[in-house]
């Protein structure tokens, strides 16, 4: 069964310094994966998304996210943090076995000290 | 640029009532669904339809059911609302799986509370 654990629920991290927010994924075959972004009381916003085309796929924003299979992990990452960046971020799985299946990591919230 | 329209930014319901929530897209997209979020719980599925007329259930359809009569809209019905239906609806809309990695696309929410 396909399954996406994000391991931090709450990343906080000063102004100017990098983020890491972390992401391992479970799928019998490679799947699609995708970051979303949720500003709060708003809808979710793609980041970006993993196409087989790169291995390091860059998005909105500034960030990006390395796709490793070997640890099957995609990792969002930014060099510097900005205080807009504060949000709740999604890593999201779509499974190669299913039409309609989206799976959602439970999130972590990122919070930016000034 | 595509969108997921949902009608509601913010609803107040009293209990028993019946509730209407209403998403539409604009992108031609066969799937449709429907998602509940609570803190701590993250987004939860409620239904997802994959053509009009067709639908399935998510992981908590008890309480709610859902009516695709056209493609471009997918409503979820809450038929006698209760409190523990207070909650962030959101709506997204995805093409078909032969689009491996189309992403799905979301609306703003709706922020329901039942009194």
């Amino acid at each position: 069964a396909q399954s996406v654990t994000q391991l931090d629920s709450h990343v906080s991290v000063s102004e100017g310094t990098p983020v890491l927010l972390r992401c391992n994924y479970s799928s019998s075959y490679s799947p699609s994966l995708f970051w979303y972004v949720q500003h709060p009381n708003k809808g979710l916003q793609l980041l970006l998304k993993y196409t087989s085309a790169a291995t390091l796929v860059k998005g909105i924003n500034g960030f990006e996210a390395e796709f490793k299979k070997s640890e099957t992990s995609f990792h969002l990452t930014k060099p510097s943090a900005h205080m807009s960046d504060a949000a709740e971020y999604f890593c999201v799985v779509t499974p190669y076995s299913s039409a309609s299946k989206i799976i959602f990591g439970s999130g972590t919230r990122l919070s930016i000290r000034p | 640029d595509v969108k997921v329209t949902q009608s509601s930014r913010y609803l107040v319901k009293r209990t028993g009532e019946k509730v209407f929530l209403e998403c539409v897209q604009d992108m031609d997209h066969e799937n449709m669904f429907w998602y509940r979020q609570d803190p701590g719980l993250g987004l939860r599925l409620i239904y997802f339809s994959y053509d009009v007329k067709m639908k399935e259930k998510g992981d908590i359809p008890e309480g709610y059911s859902v009516s695709r009569e056209k493609k471009e809209r997918f409503s979820l019905i809450l038929e006698s609302a209760s409190t523990n239906q207070t909650s962030m609806y959101l709506c997204a809309s995805r093409p078909l799986l032969r689009q491996m990695n189309t992403e799905a696309f979301f609306g703003q929410g709706t922020r329901l509370t039942v009194v």
